[in-house]
């Protein structure tokens, strides 16, 4: 079956530093992959969409790069605030997947001033 | 334009108690979704619906039900509470199930504990 997996341990960095984060996949090849964005007590906030056939995306201080041959996604905030602390979750999917969307368990950062 | 309205926000259940999750999107989406997230965990997908009147399972779907019988509204039914559905559930909705830029829209959660 299919298996995402993104860093179990939190994140910690200092502000102003690029933090990095992973999302790697198994058993399954997507067409996209979403990330997004969840604050404590809140729902999860869309961030950016990558294609496969699109290696990388930009969006201010985010970039994201899909590598489907170490089937592994990156998830880059350059110039990291406080503010960008949360949970980050990525979600994989196939192109007939039908909208259902699997996400993987997330990685909390914490950006220090 | 108020998005994805979940409520609601937090309830309480005893053992055995039934209830329902509303959930209500403006954006006129045909896709809508429910996710459980337990503490530590990622979202698991409950149930979904890519239209009015069509809906199918996901990852947990035991102990839920869901209708749809607008395009608007997707509630999800808890049958006999159960204390391992304690969960915060969300739900969420999509234009499509082709991924567009503007990725899914989420509600704000409602928390449940069954006791």
């Amino acid at each position: 079956s299919q298996k995402i997996e993104q860093n179990s341990e939190a994140l910690n960095i200092q502000e102003g530093k690029t933090a990095t984060l992973t999302c790697n996949y198994t058993n399954y090849s997507p067409a996209y992959l979403q990330w997004y964005r969840q604050d404590p007590g809140r729902g999860p906030v869309f961030l950016l969409l990558i294609r496969e056939n699109e290696k990388e995306k930009r969006k201010e201080r985010l970039k994201v790069t899909f590598d489907t041959t170490l089937k592994q996604s990156l998830f880059h905030i350059t110039a990291s605030q406080p503010a960008d602390s949360a949970t980050y979750l990525c979600a994989p999917q196939r192109d007939n997947q039908g909208g259902k969307l699997i996400f993987g368990q997330g990685t909390e950062l914490s950006v220090k001033p | 334009n108020a998005g994805v309205t979940q409520t609601p926000k937090f309830r309480i259940l005893k053992i055995g108690q039934s209830m329902t999750l509303q959930c209500t999107q403006d954006m006129n989406h045909n896709y809508m979704y429910w996710y459980r997230q337990d503490p530590g965990m990622g979202l698991k997908l409950i149930y979904y619906s890519v239209g009015a009147g069509i809906t199918d399972k996901g990852e947990v779907p035991n102990g839920y039900n869901v209708s749809r019988s607008t395009t608007e509204d997707f509630p999800l039914r808890l049958e006999l509470a159960a204390p391992s559905q304690t969960s915060v559930y969300f739900c969420a909705s999509s234009y499509s199930g082709t991924p567009t830029n503007y990725g899914y829209t989420f509600g704000s959660g409602t928390r449940l504990t069954v006791v």
